[in-house]
């Protein structure tokens, strides 16, 4: 199985700041990324596809970058509904795979 | 727009089989653009992608970790799929997704969850 591995496990921020979570994977999985947004008690919501093509009605405030090996998830500017968990997921391979997640709080 | 939304029985004894259903709303489980999918996620913890079918081709694709336990299946006639997991312990306590993988394999649309229970 192809490994990801996100970090930070935890990024604690404020309103306005710049986030840049990463996320690796353990061999190339081209453009094959995508990542969640999860809030608790609720389904994960997806932001980006193709590593780096987010989906209708997702702010511009998010983009993501990357091929390969390694990936950004980048919020401009922290606003507050962004405050949840946020998970990478390779589709290059199966079983499908996430990572362990990391949580943007305050 | 589409909707999923699970369904099951409830709690679930050690080495008896889950079964849930997921209703599909505003699309039909027959096209052949998606994957119906099942992932799960243990309280508190991330996401484990448990398989996906895609009809049209009839396709069915399993995490191997849970291959031998696993079934998912279609019921063209009620616009649903279904996830059977037997042999349960308490490790397969989750809450479990029915899911729309738009065959590249991101997931695009979800259903709320549901929690099961594995408990004697």
């Amino acid at each position: 199985d192809i490994q990801m591995t996100q970090s930070p496990s935890t990024l604690s921020v404020s309103v306005g700041d710049r986030v840049t979570i990463a996320c690796r994977a353990s061999q190339s999985i081209s453009a094959s990324l995508a990542w969640y947004q999860q809030k608790p008690g609720k389904a994960p919501k997806l932001l980006i596809s193709k590593a780096s093509n987010f989906q209708s009605g997702v702010p511009s405030r998010f983009s993501g970058s990357g091929s390969g090996t390694l990936f950004a998830l980048t919020i401009s500017s922290l606003q507050p509904d962004d405050f949840a968990t946020y998970y990478c997921q390779q589709f290059d391979a199966y079983p499908w795979t996430f990572g362990q997640g990391t949580k943007v709080e305050i | 727009q589409v909707q999923l939304q699970e369904s099951g029985p409830g709690p679930v004894k050690p080495s008896e089989t889950l079964s849930l259903t997921c209703a599909v709303s505003g699309d039909s489980v027959s096209s052949g653009s998606y994957y119906w999918t099942w992932i799960r996620q243990p309280p508190g913890k991330g996401l484990e992608w448990i398989g996906g079918y895609n009809h049209y081709s009839g396709t069915t694709k399993y995490n191997p970790s849970l291959k031998s336990r696993v079934t998912i299946s279609v019921d063209t006639s009620k616009n649903q799929f279904s996830l059977k997991l037997s042999s349960v312990t308490a490790a397969d306590t989750a809450v479990y997704f029915c899911a729309r993988d738009d065959t590249t394999g991101a997931i695009d649309s979800w259903g709320q969850g549901t929690l099961v229970t594995v408990s004697s």
